[in-house]
């Protein structure tokens, strides 16, 4: 059963201190997505990779946020350092493009953020 | 920034009652696709209407695109206790952004026994 895993599922940490998050995407898979969910502004794109190449970056806030693809099989969303407006529900989604067949995204279960 | 606005915002029927919601956008698309995200779970694809379609059936799904209007709705038939969640249109450029989405607002509907 093919899924796109996260890690951690839930992290708490203090204003200034770093913040990890990783995703596996979906063997096979060529995109790799990264959002950020609030009540307040919804779901906003962060960053967007094909074949582990930035395409589009746009939407992250550039002095603290940094997003790699290490390799096919791993993408991180790095935070440094973190604030408390940061608290949100990140999501990793994967999927094949481009082309409209590969339109469909696949999303983690997220990493729900708290910071202090 | 948001480009879909889903309406109504909240939704609550009773079971085996019909669900519609219904969602704008404000660009030319290539095709517009719903998710569904149950509490605190990560979306889940519905369905996908391409900007060249009208109307789409998955189940109980129906979606219909009006390009020219540049408006989609989602109605959920026969409804079920299981299908409470938010409901988000997301839509794909028509030009630029490769498979690029840009997510609404969302309905979250709730589904009474």
């Amino acid at each position: 059963d093919a899924r796109v895993t996260q890690t951690p599922r839930h992290k708490v940490t203090e204003m200034g201190q770093e913040v990890t998050m990783r995703c596996q995407p979906i063997l096979g898979h060529n995109t790799v997505f990264w959002y950020r969910q609030t009540m307040m502004q919804g779901l906003e794109l962060l960053a967007y990779f094909r074949n582990r190449a930035p395409l589009d970056d746009s939407g992250m806030p550039k002095d603290r946020f940094s997003a790699e693809m290490p390799d096919a099989t791993l993408a991180t969303l790095k935070i440094q350092p973190s604030e408390p407006r940061d608290s949100a529900v990140y999501f990793c989604a994967s999927g094949l493009g481009p082309g409209t067949s590969g339109a469909e995204q696949f999303f983690g279960p997220g990493t729900r953020l708290t910071v202090l | 920034s948001q480009q879909g606005e889903e309406d109504p915002q909240a939704l609550s029927i009773q079971e085996g009652e019909n669900a519609t919601m219904n969602c704008s956008y404000k660009t030319s698309i290539n095709n517009l696709q719903w998710y569904r995200q149950n509490s605190g779970r990560g979306l889940v694809h519905l369905i996908l209407i391409r900007s060249n379609e009208r109307e789409k059936h998955s189940g109980r799904l129906r979606v219909t695109l009006d390009t020219s209007k540049k408006s989609s709705s989602l109605l959920i038939t026969a409804s079920r206790a299981a299908d409470t969640a938010s409901y988000f249109c997301a839509t794909r450029p028509l030009t630029g952004g490769g498979n690029k989405l840009t997510f609404g607002t969302g309905t979250q509907l709730k589904v009474e026994l």
